[in-house]
């Protein structure tokens, strides 16, 4: 089975920073990704399908780029809302795997 | 508005089965694949099964497979994960998750609030 990696686990930094998430897949994947933010307490929420598209209604701070193992995940401006674990998952096929998740924190 | 609610969560002994529901609500049913996700506590997202709308197509993760049953009422939009053999490890949150096609085997776009699953004795 493929295996998700994303990194860092977990990262501090101030409000209007550029933050990048990184998701490594162990083997190609095309654009069959998708990025998820979930905040404390609350549901997963979709933010980004075919590693690159953003879901209607996230604002455009967000945005994805990669394809085949490596992928990333870039917020332009960090906002306090954005204190999140913001989740990877691969689904060019069963298992439909998630990456271990990094926690974004405002230093 | 889509909407999803799950139920069917509680506290199991070990080696018990639960069957958790997923009522869906806003949009054509059938027309859709949905999974169901679980977060065990403090963890991360892991995926657990999905079924296509035409419950033609079903998935499993390795860790439940031949212990859940996923299955869908199209009649009463409502997806189902029947839960044999549970297991400590299988205490979790459940998300039920609809996917953007009929075709089983994508990202969820839309989640249920989720039902808490606690297997100990």
């Amino acid at each position: 089975d493929i295996q998700m990696t994303q990194s860092p686990s977990s990262l501090s930094a101030s409000v209007g920073d550029r933050v990048t998430i990184t998701c490594r897949a162990s083997q190609g994947i095309n654009n069959y990704l998708a990025w998820y933010q979930q905040k404390p307490g609350k549901v997963p929420k979709l933010l980004i399908y075919a590693a690159s598209t953003l879901q209607s209604g996230v604002p455009s701070r967000f945005s994805g780029s990669g394809s085949g193992t490596d992928f990333t995940l870039t917020i332009s401006s960090l906002q306090p809302e954005d204190v999140a674990t913001y989740y990877c998952q691969k689904y060019n096929s069963a298992p439909l795997t998630f990456g271990g998740g990094t926690k974004v924190e405002i230093k | 508005e889509v909407q999803l609610l799950e139920s069917g969560g509680g506290l199991v002994q070990p080696g018990g089965s639960l069957r958790l529901s997923c009522a869906a609500s806003g949009l054509t049913f059938r027309n859709y694949a949905m999974s169901w996700v679980r977060q065990a506590p403090g963890k991360g997202l892991e995926w657990v099964s999905s079924i296509s709308g035409s419950a033609a197509n079903i998935y499993y993760a390795d860790s439940v497979k031949g212990r859940f049953t996923i299955s869908r009422d199209n009649s009463k939009n409502t997806l189902y994960l029947e839960m044999n053999s549970l297991r400590p490890e299988d205490t979790a949150v459940y998300y039920c998750g609809k996917e953007p096609r009929q075709s089983s085997g994508w990202y969820s776009d839309y989640w249920g609030q989720g039902t808490l699953v606690t297997v100990s004795s």
